[in-house]
């Protein structure tokens, strides 16, 4: 398998526009994660799907922040407008099973950073 | 509610020491729990996890860590550092159901030559 696949892997952009991250999780996979990494917060949990429906957004930072699965094989991650402290890694992970809290696969990453 | 704290934020060994590095959990119930790596620039991918077999959890790269519920810890240790394990290292609890994972917040390990 090729393994969770992220893009865009670098985005620079200026403050005020819109940014979308992409995932494709790994096939059947049910369960999918965005979290964002910064030295200063470290890992953070946004928001995860469990067989493409939202379960938990409560990590999500502003209103300026949406994810959406719109099928098995495809998330996307949408900051508008886009603000410099967004600045960040943005990994998506996935995993299978019933459980939620089981062995998580990452991607790469999308390095984000907001001038 | 559970949680993970890994004491130290970065750790420095020489090449060839012992690597260990700490984390404790809290569990109201019997976790499951996980050890990752990232090396610069990458994701994070698995070392090795505890999931209520054997209390001694060999992973890749001669690391393991082992299970002490008593102390409730899952300490990742190596006999011998290499400069390639130079990476940041996140220990992480779950539980069965609907709980995602909960990861510490990482120990940077440094490898001198």
């Amino acid at each position: 398998d090729a393994g969770v696949i992220q893009s865009p892997r670098h985005e620079v952009t200026e403050m005020g526009q819109e940014v979308t991250l992409r995932c494709k999780p790994i096939s059947g996979h049910n369960s999918l994660f965005w979290y964002r990494q910064t030295m200063m917060r470290g890992l953070e949990l946004l928001i995860y799907f469990n067989n493409n429906v939202p379960i938990d957004d409560s990590g999500m930072p502003e209103d300026r922040f949406s994810a959406k699965m719109p099928n098995a094989s495809f998330s996307t991650l949408k900051i508008q407008p886009s603000e410099p402290r967004d600045s960040a890694v943005y990994f998506c992970a996935s995993s299978s099973g019933t459980s939620v809290a089981g062995e998580l696969f990452f991607g790469e990453g999308s390095r984000l950073t907001v001038l | 509610a559970q949680s993970v704290t890994q004491l130290g934020s970065h750790v420095s060994v020489s090449e060839g020491a012992l690597v260990l590095l700490r984390c404790n959990y809290s569990s109201s119930v019997p976790p499951y729990l996980f050890w990752y790596v990232q090396y610069p620039n990458q994701g994070l991918q698995l070392l090795l996890k505890y999931t209520s077999a054997a209390t001694l959890v060999k992973g890749i790269n001669g690391f393991e860590a082992e299970f002490k519920k008593s102390e409730t810890s899952f300490h990742l240790t190596k006999p011998s550092a290499h400069m390639s394990d130079a990476a940041e290292y996140f220990c992480a609890v779950g539980l069965s159901g609907n709980t995602p994972l909960v990861f510490g917040k990482g120990t940077r390990l440094s490898v001198i030559a």
